[in-house]
Protein backbone atom coordinates (compact mmCIF):
# COMPACT_ATOMS: atom_id res chain seq x y z
CA UNK A 1 0.00 0.00 0.00
CA UNK A 2 0.91 3.82 -0.34
CA UNK A 3 2.08 5.98 1.99
CA UNK A 4 3.30 9.54 2.48
CA UNK A 5 6.00 10.98 4.81
CA UNK A 6 6.22 14.77 5.22
CA UNK A 7 9.22 16.32 7.51
CA UNK A 8 7.84 18.70 9.14
CA UNK A 9 4.68 19.77 10.96
CA UNK A 10 5.67 23.32 10.63
CA UNK A 11 8.19 25.52 8.45
CA UNK A 12 8.82 29.21 9.02
CA UNK A 13 10.52 31.18 6.14
CA UNK A 14 11.24 34.86 5.69
CA UNK A 15 9.51 36.40 2.99
CA UNK A 16 11.27 36.27 -0.02
CA UNK A 17 13.40 33.45 1.22
CA UNK A 18 13.42 30.05 -0.74
CA UNK A 19 10.90 27.33 0.66
CA UNK A 20 11.21 23.94 0.88
CA UNK A 21 8.84 21.50 1.90
CA UNK A 22 9.80 17.94 1.98
CA UNK A 23 7.69 15.13 0.48
CA UNK A 24 9.03 11.17 0.90
CA UNK A 25 6.68 8.23 -0.19
CA UNK A 26 6.26 4.62 -0.68
CA UNK A 27 4.34 2.67 -3.35
CA UNK A 28 4.52 -0.41 -4.93
CA UNK A 29 4.09 0.66 -8.45
CA UNK A 30 4.88 4.09 -10.35
CA UNK A 31 3.17 6.60 -8.13
CA UNK A 32 1.35 9.19 -9.25
CA UNK A 33 2.15 12.57 -7.00
CA UNK A 34 -0.07 15.47 -5.93
CA UNK A 35 0.97 19.03 -3.89
CA UNK A 36 -2.16 20.71 -2.48
CA UNK A 37 -2.39 23.67 -0.35
CA UNK A 38 -5.37 24.56 2.07
CA UNK A 39 -6.12 27.58 3.23
CA UNK A 40 -7.97 28.07 6.45
CA UNK A 41 -11.84 26.71 6.44
CA UNK A 42 -11.37 25.43 2.46
CA UNK A 43 -10.64 22.51 0.91
CA UNK A 44 -7.94 21.27 -0.80
CA UNK A 45 -6.94 23.16 -3.58
CA UNK A 46 -4.37 21.08 -6.68
CA UNK A 47 -0.81 23.06 -7.06
CA UNK A 48 0.86 20.62 -9.22
CA UNK A 49 0.80 16.88 -9.74
CA UNK A 50 3.32 14.55 -11.47
CA UNK A 51 2.19 11.89 -13.75
CA UNK A 52 4.70 10.42 -16.35
CA UNK A 53 7.62 12.52 -18.15
CA UNK A 54 9.05 15.40 -16.77
CA UNK A 55 10.27 14.66 -13.62
CA UNK A 56 10.93 18.35 -12.62
CA UNK A 57 6.95 19.73 -12.35
CA UNK A 58 5.98 23.02 -12.39
CA UNK A 59 2.44 24.56 -10.85
CA UNK A 60 0.55 27.44 -9.91
CA UNK A 61 1.45 30.31 -7.81
CA UNK A 62 5.32 29.60 -8.51
CA UNK A 63 5.91 26.44 -7.30
CA UNK A 64 7.75 23.43 -8.52
CA UNK A 65 8.22 19.73 -7.01
CA UNK A 66 10.78 17.36 -8.70
CA UNK A 67 10.18 13.74 -8.71
CA UNK A 68 13.13 11.80 -7.83
CA UNK A 69 12.53 7.89 -7.75
CA UNK A 70 15.94 7.08 -6.52
CA UNK A 71 15.23 9.02 -3.46
CA UNK A 72 11.49 8.46 -3.26
CA UNK A 73 11.27 11.69 -2.84
CA UNK A 74 9.04 14.59 -4.51
CA UNK A 75 9.78 17.88 -2.45
CA UNK A 76 7.85 21.16 -2.89
CA UNK A 77 9.94 24.08 -3.86
CA UNK A 78 9.50 28.36 -4.33
CA UNK A 79 12.66 30.56 -4.71
CA UNK A 80 10.84 33.32 -2.70
CA UNK A 81 7.99 33.31 -0.30
CA UNK A 82 5.45 35.33 -0.12
CA UNK A 83 3.17 36.21 2.72
CA UNK A 84 0.21 35.09 0.88
CA UNK A 85 1.87 30.90 0.55
CA UNK A 86 1.10 30.53 4.60
CA UNK A 87 -1.10 27.52 4.56
CA UNK A 88 -0.98 24.01 4.64
CA UNK A 89 0.67 21.94 2.62
CA UNK A 90 -0.60 18.45 1.70
CA UNK A 91 1.52 15.98 -0.60
CA UNK A 92 -0.65 13.60 -1.78
CA UNK A 93 0.32 9.73 -3.30
CA UNK A 94 -2.20 7.56 -5.61
CA UNK A 95 -0.72 3.73 -7.58
CA UNK A 96 -1.75 5.85 -11.03
CA UNK A 97 -3.43 3.54 -13.52
CA UNK A 98 -3.48 0.66 -10.75
CA UNK A 99 -5.68 2.46 -8.28
CA UNK A 100 -7.99 5.25 -7.87
CA UNK A 101 -7.26 5.85 -4.03
CA UNK A 102 -5.15 9.11 -2.81
CA UNK A 103 -3.39 8.61 0.12
CA UNK A 104 -2.20 12.29 1.83
CA UNK A 105 0.35 13.27 4.09
CA UNK A 106 -0.54 14.10 7.51
CA UNK A 107 0.63 18.30 6.72
CA UNK A 108 2.98 20.55 6.92
CA UNK A 109 2.04 24.16 7.92
CA UNK A 110 3.71 27.35 6.05
CA UNK A 111 4.58 30.19 8.24
CA UNK A 112 5.88 33.48 6.62
CA UNK A 113 7.75 35.63 8.54
CA UNK A 114 7.79 39.57 7.59
CA UNK B 1 -18.95 23.70 -13.38
CA UNK B 2 -19.80 24.55 -9.70
CA UNK B 3 -17.19 21.96 -8.20
CA UNK B 4 -17.75 19.70 -5.40
CA UNK B 5 -20.99 20.88 -3.48
CA UNK B 6 -20.96 19.24 -0.21
CA UNK B 7 -23.65 20.01 2.44
CA UNK B 8 -24.23 21.25 5.34
CA UNK B 9 -21.11 23.12 5.51
CA UNK B 10 -21.83 23.27 9.39
CA UNK B 11 -23.44 20.44 11.29
CA UNK B 12 -24.05 20.57 15.28
CA UNK B 13 -25.00 17.39 16.80
CA UNK B 14 -26.03 15.91 20.18
CA UNK B 15 -24.08 12.94 21.11
CA UNK B 16 -26.27 9.77 19.92
CA UNK B 17 -27.77 11.25 16.67
CA UNK B 18 -28.29 10.36 13.32
CA UNK B 19 -25.47 12.52 11.05
CA UNK B 20 -25.66 12.45 7.25
CA UNK B 21 -23.90 14.10 5.26
CA UNK B 22 -23.91 15.11 1.44
CA UNK B 23 -22.32 15.10 -1.34
CA UNK B 24 -22.55 15.99 -5.08
CA UNK B 25 -19.30 15.76 -6.90
CA UNK B 26 -18.62 16.94 -10.35
CA UNK B 27 -20.73 16.34 -13.55
CA UNK B 28 -18.96 13.63 -15.66
CA UNK B 29 -16.29 12.12 -12.65
CA UNK B 30 -16.36 9.12 -12.12
CA UNK B 31 -14.44 8.20 -8.68
CA UNK B 32 -15.76 9.88 -5.61
CA UNK B 33 -13.96 10.43 -2.11
CA UNK B 34 -14.72 10.63 1.45
CA UNK B 35 -12.09 12.30 3.78
CA UNK B 36 -12.10 13.32 7.61
CA UNK B 37 -9.56 15.90 8.82
CA UNK B 38 -8.58 15.76 12.12
CA UNK B 39 -5.47 17.61 14.29
CA UNK B 40 -4.16 14.46 15.60
CA UNK B 41 -4.99 11.98 12.66
CA UNK B 42 -4.68 14.29 9.62
CA UNK B 43 -6.53 13.52 6.33
CA UNK B 44 -7.75 10.04 6.50
CA UNK B 45 -9.30 8.50 3.34
CA UNK B 46 -12.40 6.69 4.62
CA UNK B 47 -13.65 5.24 1.42
CA UNK B 48 -13.91 5.35 -2.09
CA UNK B 49 -16.35 4.74 -5.19
CA UNK B 50 -15.58 4.40 -8.80
CA UNK B 51 -18.63 4.27 -10.75
CA UNK B 52 -20.95 5.08 -7.64
CA UNK B 53 -19.49 1.36 -6.80
CA UNK B 54 -17.49 1.39 -3.40
CA UNK B 55 -14.18 -0.16 -3.73
CA UNK B 56 -12.13 0.76 -1.17
CA UNK B 57 -14.01 0.90 2.65
CA UNK B 58 -11.07 -0.33 4.81
CA UNK B 59 -10.78 3.44 6.18
CA UNK B 60 -14.53 3.52 7.41
CA UNK B 61 -13.40 3.81 11.33
CA UNK B 62 -16.36 1.34 12.95
CA UNK B 63 -19.66 0.33 11.36
CA UNK B 64 -21.45 3.38 12.84
CA UNK B 65 -20.47 4.74 9.82
CA UNK B 66 -22.01 4.01 6.55
CA UNK B 67 -21.54 5.63 2.82
CA UNK B 68 -23.97 5.44 0.21
CA UNK B 69 -23.64 6.75 -3.57
CA UNK B 70 -27.23 5.50 -5.21
CA UNK B 71 -26.05 7.48 -8.68
CA UNK B 72 -23.79 9.58 -9.92
CA UNK B 73 -24.21 12.83 -9.08
CA UNK B 74 -25.08 12.23 -5.06
CA UNK B 75 -23.16 10.43 -2.21
CA UNK B 76 -24.38 10.35 1.43
CA UNK B 77 -22.01 9.79 4.74
CA UNK B 78 -23.99 8.80 7.47
CA UNK B 79 -23.04 8.27 10.73
CA UNK B 80 -25.16 6.53 13.35
CA UNK B 81 -24.85 6.71 16.60
CA UNK B 82 -23.04 9.64 16.63
CA UNK B 83 -20.38 10.54 19.12
CA UNK B 84 -17.96 13.71 20.39
CA UNK B 85 -15.06 11.64 18.69
CA UNK B 86 -16.44 12.22 15.44
CA UNK B 87 -15.94 15.86 15.39
CA UNK B 88 -14.05 17.01 12.47
CA UNK B 89 -14.11 17.93 9.27
CA UNK B 90 -15.50 15.91 6.71
CA UNK B 91 -14.30 16.54 2.55
CA UNK B 92 -15.94 14.68 -0.34
CA UNK B 93 -13.84 14.81 -3.61
CA UNK B 94 -14.45 13.57 -6.80
CA UNK B 95 -12.08 12.77 -9.78
CA UNK B 96 -12.12 11.62 -13.71
CA UNK B 97 -9.92 8.76 -14.05
CA UNK B 98 -8.23 8.71 -17.01
CA UNK B 99 -4.65 6.58 -17.82
CA UNK B 100 -3.16 10.11 -17.00
CA UNK B 101 -5.15 11.90 -14.66
CA UNK B 102 -6.33 11.06 -11.46
CA UNK B 103 -6.43 14.58 -9.42
CA UNK B 104 -8.96 14.90 -7.04
CA UNK B 105 -10.90 18.24 -6.52
CA UNK B 106 -12.33 18.70 -3.16
CA UNK B 107 -15.60 20.48 -1.66
CA UNK B 108 -15.40 23.25 0.88
CA UNK B 109 -16.16 20.09 3.57
CA UNK B 110 -18.52 20.52 6.26
CA UNK B 111 -17.42 21.05 9.66
CA UNK B 112 -19.13 18.47 12.15
CA UNK B 113 -19.21 18.84 16.15
CA UNK B 114 -20.75 16.20 18.06
CA UNK B 115 -21.51 17.37 21.63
Amino acid sequence: AQSVTQLGSHVSVSEGALVLLRCNYSSSVPPYLFWYVQYPNQGLQLLLKYTTGATLVKGINGFEAEFKKSETSFHLTKPSAHMSDAAEYFCAVSEGIRDDKIIFGKGTRLHILP
Amino acid sequence: DAGVIQSPRHEVTEMGQEVTLRCKPISGHNSLFWYRQTMMRGLELLIYFNNNVPIDDSGMPEDRFSAKMPNASFSTLKIQPSEPRDSAVYFCASSFRTAMNTEAFFGQGTRLTVV
